[in-house]
């Protein structure tokens, strides 16, 4: 299967602050999507982003495919941004995640 | 447009019970799955099925079942359930066109607790 490493596995911002999370997978694949899980637990796309950049208003992806990574950006953090950061590429029928990275953005 | 339904949210079993977790999409997805989540191990893969009739193990399969009779249904049996099975599930499915088939869909999930 494919590796995939985030980092950091932890992070904890003031409100208003930004961020770099990092994703790398270990096999050229070109399918990384981002998932945000809420401290409810729900697990939200945020971003399908096989290579190039996206943006979805203070978030935005960049996926260099070639060099095996993604970045997720999350500008002017808000408390609403906490949960669990994590990233996911697929291999034929199987999908991988990484461990996550842990957000807490403090008021 | 329910998207990914899964039932029940909780659950307590005691040890050697059995029951089954369900999941029905709306999507006509062909792709479904099954991931367990637990702390500081991200999601793993239990089972998937990539269309009805056909089923496959993923990472972490010993000690469930599935089946596939549908398109929209894909059960997740515990047959004698234990403590280690003490996880909150995910099912999640994707579609069959180029790129809807790289974008997952969850549910809610489903918080298992063997005692």
């Amino acid at each position: 299967g494919i590796q995939v490493e985030q980092s950091p596995p932890d992070l904890i911002l003031q409100e208003g602050a930004n961020s770099t999370l990092r994703c790398n997978f270990s096999d050229s694949v070109n399918n990384l999507q981002w998932f945000h899980q809420n401290p409810w637990g729900q697990l939200i796309n945020l971003f399908y982003i096989p290579s190039g950049t996206k943006q979805n208003g203070r978030l935005s992806a960049t996926t260099v495919a070639t060099e095996r990574y993604s970045l997720l950006y999350i500008s002017s953090s808000q408390t609403t941004d906490s949960g669990v950061y994590f990233c996911a590429v697929r291999l034929w029928d199987q999908f991988y995640f990484g461990t996550g990275t842990s957000l807490t953005v403090i008021p | 447009n329910a998207g990914v339904t899964q039932t029940p949210k909780f659950q307590v079993l005691k040890t050697g019970q059995s029951m089954t977790l369900q999941c029905a999409q709306d999507m006509n997805h062909e792709y479904m799955s099954w991931y367990r989540q637990d702390p500081g191990m991200g999601l793993r893969l239990i089972h998937y099925s990539v269309g009805a009739g056909i089923t496959d193990q993923g990472e972490v399969p010993n000690g469930y079942n599935v089946s596939r009779s549908t398109t929209e249904d894909f059960p997740l049996r515990l047959l004698s359930a234990a403590p280690s099975q003490t996880s909150v599930y995910f099912c999640a499915s994707s579609g069959e066109r180029r790129v809807s088939a790289n974008v997952l869909t969850f549910g809610a999930g489903s918080r298992l607790t063997v005692l």
